[in-house]
């Protein structure tokens, strides 16, 4: 597609239930970057992926959370025996690479509530 | 550490002008980000500065003051469309990753 897409678009579980998150990037862009958006509050850096180099899983809140990027391309953002807390709209961006004013494209996010 | 400061709120009328303020006091700087959010919708990108001074682009434009970790974003000639929010973004000088603002949200009336 041309732009970034995310799948589900809404996601409803309950609490302590594992819960995957798909993040399909542009083609081509090789930086693809995860945030956190809660009510009322700024997007929060989770993790950012770069080509072949290892990513940086520096804004991962705690150890429930975890990504993975395929090929490349598609990522998927996985939280483990999730909490209410977790409970935000999780955005995806992707850019044709990490420097510069190359200029972040993101996707519609996906809402999340933990029951 | 990153610290962005924007309004969260602000009000004009359709036709008038209005300038969102942004301050910053991060470790590093390597660019500065202005998204548009419409309710529900995912941020676009508007602007980004890096020098100092003002970038126009038609309606919108943005300045950069790094030596007082200051930015502006200029909204002329509003427009209903307008109605959104408004997020400031830090680079960090680690060259990728944004550190966001809370938001600003700019109403439009008629």
């Amino acid at each position: 597609g041309a732009g970034v897409s995310q799948s589900p678009s809404n996601k409803v579980t309950e609490k302590g239930k594992d819960v995957e998150l798909r993040c399909d990037p542009i083609s081509g862009h090789t930086a693809l970057y995860w945030y956190r958006q809660s009510l009322g509050q700024g997007l929060e850096f989770l993790i950012y992926f770069q080509g072949n180099s290892a990513p940086d899983k520096s804004g991962l809140p705690s150890d429930r959370f975890s990504a993975e990027r395929t090929g490349g391309s598609v990522s998927t953002l996985t939280i483990q025996r999730t909490q209410q807390e977790d409970s935000a709209v999780y955005l995806c961006a992707s850019s044709k690479q990490g420097s510069g004013g190359n200029e972040q494209f993101f996707g519609p996010g996906t809402r999340l509530t933990v029951l | 550490g990153q610290n962005i400061d924007q309004p969260t709120e602000m009000t004009a009328t359709e036709g008038a002008i209005v300038q969102i303020n942004c301050t910053y006091q991060t470790s590093g700087f390597n660019g500065l980000f202005w998204y548009q959010q419409h309710a529900g919708e995912a941020p676009t990108f508007l602007s980004y500065n890096v020098l100092d001074g003002l970038e126009e682009k038609g309606r919108f434009s943005s300045f950069l003051s790094r030596s007082k970790g200051y930015s502006y974003l200029l909204l002329k000639e509003l427009q209903m469309k307008d109605s959104a929010s408004y997020l400031c973004a830090v680079r960090d000088s680690n060259d990728y990753k944004l550190s966001f603002g809370a938001g600003t949200t700019v109403t439009v009336r008629a």
